[in-house]
């Protein structure tokens, strides 16, 4: 596509439940990364997929958060027995490979709040 | 671990002043440096970047030293206008290979008043 897409753009869910959210990279590009972007902790680096393979899962704030990225292109998000402190924007990002000077592209993000 | 430091504002001038917004880091090896701007309502955008010391980035009017003996990349723009209103992001990733991801300063909320 023609840049990285995310969906939803907004969730609002109540407090326990599940939600998944879903990144769909830039044709081609290898690398995938997740960032959560909220008001009292600023942009923090949550995962990175190289491929479909997840090597560094210790950005993930609790076990109730994981991810998966299939056929090397669409990844997701899951947040399980959402908590009030898990609102935030979440923010994918694409890149040709990971590689720290590769540029990253952002989608628009999805702004969840948790009731 | 790797860490970016920078003002956090908000910053309000007026147009056609001159904007400089400080950024200092700590890393080791040679990271590469960013800076993403995010205008209301949109995603993040990369601005310009630097991959090695004393490179400069630019664009669209903004520029950045990488500046290793001082850890610095400093954003600056000669005469900013309305349309810079936005919020500034310095980031940093790893050294050459590895550690493709960002780690991001808190951000500057620029505010440029007519």
């Amino acid at each position: 596509g023609a840049g990285v897409s995310q969906s939803p753009s907004n969730k609002v869910t109540e407090k326990g439940k599940d939600v998944e959210l879903r990144c769909d990279p830039i044709s081609g590009h290898t690398a995938l990364y997740w960032y959560r972007q909220s008001l009292g902790q600023g942009l923090e680096f949550l995962i990175y997929f190289q491929g479909n393979s997840a090597p560094d899962k210790s950005g993930l704030p609790s076990d109730r958060f994981s991810a998966e990225r299939t056929g090397g292109s669409v990844s997701t998000l899951t947040i399980q027995r959402t908590q009030q402190e898990d609102s935030a924007v979440y923010l994918c990002a694409s890149s040709t490979a990971w590689i720290g000077k590769n540029i990253q592209y952002f989608g628009a993000g999805t702004r969840l709040s948790v009731l | 671990g790797n860490s970016v430091t920078q003002m956090e504002g908000p910053v309000t001038l007026s147009e056609e002043a001159f904007l400089t917004i400080n950024c200092t880091y700590t890393a080791t090896g040679y990271p590469s440096l960013f800076w993403y701007v995010q205008y209301p309502g949109e995603g993040l955008q990369l601005l310009l970047k630097a991959t090695k010391a004393d490179d400069k980035g630019s664009n669209k009017g903004f520029e950045a030293t990488y500046r290793k003996e001082t850890t610095s990349f400093h954003l600056e723009k000669g005469s900013v206008q309305v349309s810079d209103s936005a919020v500034y992001f310095c980031a940093l990733s790893g050294d050459g290979g590895s550690q493709g991801n960002l780690i991001f300063g808190k951000g500057t909320k620029l505010s440029v008043k007519p």
